[in-house]
């Protein structure tokens, strides 16, 4: 069974600082999922990756499946994008499904 | 396109009875998959559906069960329901199973009292 753990659990930032968020997972993969949660449940996917890295606007994942560790990063924060972000690992059949992390509680102040 | 949709939104029931959860998933997905998310153990995959075969199950006890029906459409069911299983239900449909990116619904919040 894979385990999944992020970190920090908690972050606070002022506005247009560089964020990071990290995830480490024990077993192999076929995919990892980055997911935003805000207040009120509304999950949305913010990226899927298998190998790399990928870029959208100010948001940036990366991956290195032989360390077994991805990287969410936030370029220029802002207030808006407090929320709880949630990283997921997808082993590939099996019973796992996918196994999330506890997710990144963040939190911009302007 | 219209998105994940799930009936209903907020539901209250007492220990015992029994509920279905519904998902229509994005038109053209055919894959549906089944979250719970409590404040004590985060989220946890509960299973997933494609083409109307359950191919994941998580590790949940058989009162958690659910279909999928030939439009793609998705119910679970939990039969005999604990105080514990008070939660929010996410389902999320794809393309394919869960390589492939996840639109997830708002979710079904079930209160057990």
């Amino acid at each position: 069974k894979n385990e999944v753990e992020q970190s920090p659990q908690n972050l606070t930032a002022q506005e247009g600082e560089f964020i990071t968020i990290n995830c480490s997972y024990s077993v192999g993969i076929s995919a990892l999922h980055w997911l935003q949660q805000h207040p009120g449940g509304g999950i949305v996917s913010l990226f899927m990756l298998s190998s790399g890295k990928k870029k959208h606007g100010r948001l940036i994942a990366t991956i290195n499946i032989q360390e077994k560790h991805s990287s969410l990063h936030i370029t220029a924060s802002h207030p808006r994008d407090s929320a709880v972000y949630i990283c997921a690992a997808y082993s590939g059949g099996g019973a796992d499904g996918l196994t999330f992390g506890k997710g990144t509680h963040l939190i911009i102040q302007p | 396109k219209a998105g994940v949709t799930q009936t209903p939104r907020y539901l209250i029931k007492t220990r015992g009875q029994q509920v279905t959860l519904s998902c229509s998933p994005i038109s053209g997905h055919r894959s549906v998959s089944w979250y719970q998310q409590t404040p004590g153990q985060g989220l946890q995959f509960l299973f997933e559906y494609f083409s109307e075969t359950q191919r994941n199950k998580g590790n949940f006890p058989g009162r958690f069960s659910g279909r999928q029906f030939s439009n793609s459409r998705s119910e679970m069911n939990v039969s005999t329901l604990e105080l514990g299983d008070s939660a929010l239900y996410l389902c999320a449909s794809s393309q394919g199973l869960s390589t492939y990116e996840q639109y997830f619904g708002p979710g079904t919040r079930l209160t057990v009292t």
